[in-house]
C-alpha cells in the first residue's frame, strides 16, 4: 500500500528556477521524511518534519507540512543541475516500524 | 565512515538457484530494513528488523527470508528466485525505528532469468 503520493510525477525546470514537489498521504502521521535518489543509487535523507511542525528549512530546501490536508511540499530554491534526481516522501505505515514511500517525483534541472 | 554496505551490487542468476544478498552497517543501528524498487511502484518494504533476533514482514515478504543474528548484519535470502523478483534491492538502517532517518545502502540490482 502506498501512504505517500508525490505530485507531479515528473518536473523539468531551468537551472536557477525553483522546484516544488507535493506529497499527499492518507492516515495520521508522527513525521514525514523526504529523500533524494540519484539514478539507480541509494536514497539519501534530506529532511524530516514532525507532525507538530509546519515548516522546516535546510539550506536551499524548504519543507512544509499541513496535517489538516494530509499533505507536504518540498521546495528547492535556485535549482542546480546537480539537483537532478528523484525525490520521495516517506511516512510510517500501519506501525512506526514500517516506512512507506511514495512513487516519487523525477526532477530534471536543465543547465 | 558511517555506511551501509551491500553485496553483491549486481547479480544475474537463474530461476530456483538460492541466493543471499548481504547487508552490513557500522553505525550500531538497531533497526534494519530491506526494500525493493520497481519502476512505477516506488520502494516497497520486504522485511524489517527492530533488533537482533527480531524480524517482521513488510508489505511484500513473499519469496524472501531474512535473519538478524548480529546487530550489524541483515542478509536477504531468496530460497528459490523467480523472474518476478528481478528488481533493485536496498538495505537501510536507522538508530531506532519510526522517527529516525534511514541510511540506505548503494543497492543490489538483481536479474533472475
Amino acid at each position: 500500500s502506498q501512504q505517500g503520493e508525490e505530485d507531479p510525477q515528473a518536473l523539468s525546470i531551468q537551472e536557477g528556477e525553483n522546484a516544488t514537489m507535493n506529497c499527499s498521504y492518507k492516515t495520521s502521521i508522527n513525521n514525514l521524511q523526504w529523500y533524494r535518489q540519484n539514478s539507480g543509487r541509494g536514497l539519501v535523507h534530506l529532511i524530516l518534519i514532525r507532525s507538530n511542525e509546519r515548516e522546516k528549512h535546510s539550506g536551499r530546501l524548504r519543507v512544509t507540512l499541513d496535517t489538516s490536508k494530509k499533505s507536504s511540499s518540498l521546495l528547492i530554491t535556485a535549482s542546480r543541475a546537480a539537483d537532478t534526481a528523484s525525490y520521495f516522501c516517506a511516512t510510517e505505515g500501519d506501525s512506526s516500524y514500517k516506512l512507506i514511500f511514495g512513487s516519487g517525483t523525477r526532477l530534471l534541472v536543465r543547465p | 565512515e558511517a555506511q551501509v554496505t551491500q553485496n553483491p551490487r549486481y547479480l544475474i542468476t537463474v530461476t530456483g538457484k538460492k541466493l543471499t544478498v548481504t547487508c552490513s552497517q557500522n553505525m550500531n543501528h538497531e533497526y534494519m530494513s530491506w526494500y525493493r524498487q520497481d519502476p512505477g511502484l516506488g520502494l516497497r518494504q520486504i522485511y524489517y528488523s527492530m533488533n537482533v533476533e527480531v524480524t517482521d514482514k513488510g508489505d511484500v515478504p513473499e519469496g524472501y527470508k531474512v535473519s538478524r543474528k548480529e546487530k550489524r548484519n541483515f542478509p536477504l535470502i531468496l530460497e528459490s528466485p523467480s523472474p518476478n523478483q528481478t528488481s533493485l534491492y536496498f538495505c537501510a538502517s536507522s538508530l531506532i525505528a519510526g522517527e529516525e532517518t534511514q541510511y540506505f545502502g548503494p543497492g543490489t540490482r538483481l536479474l533472475v532469468l
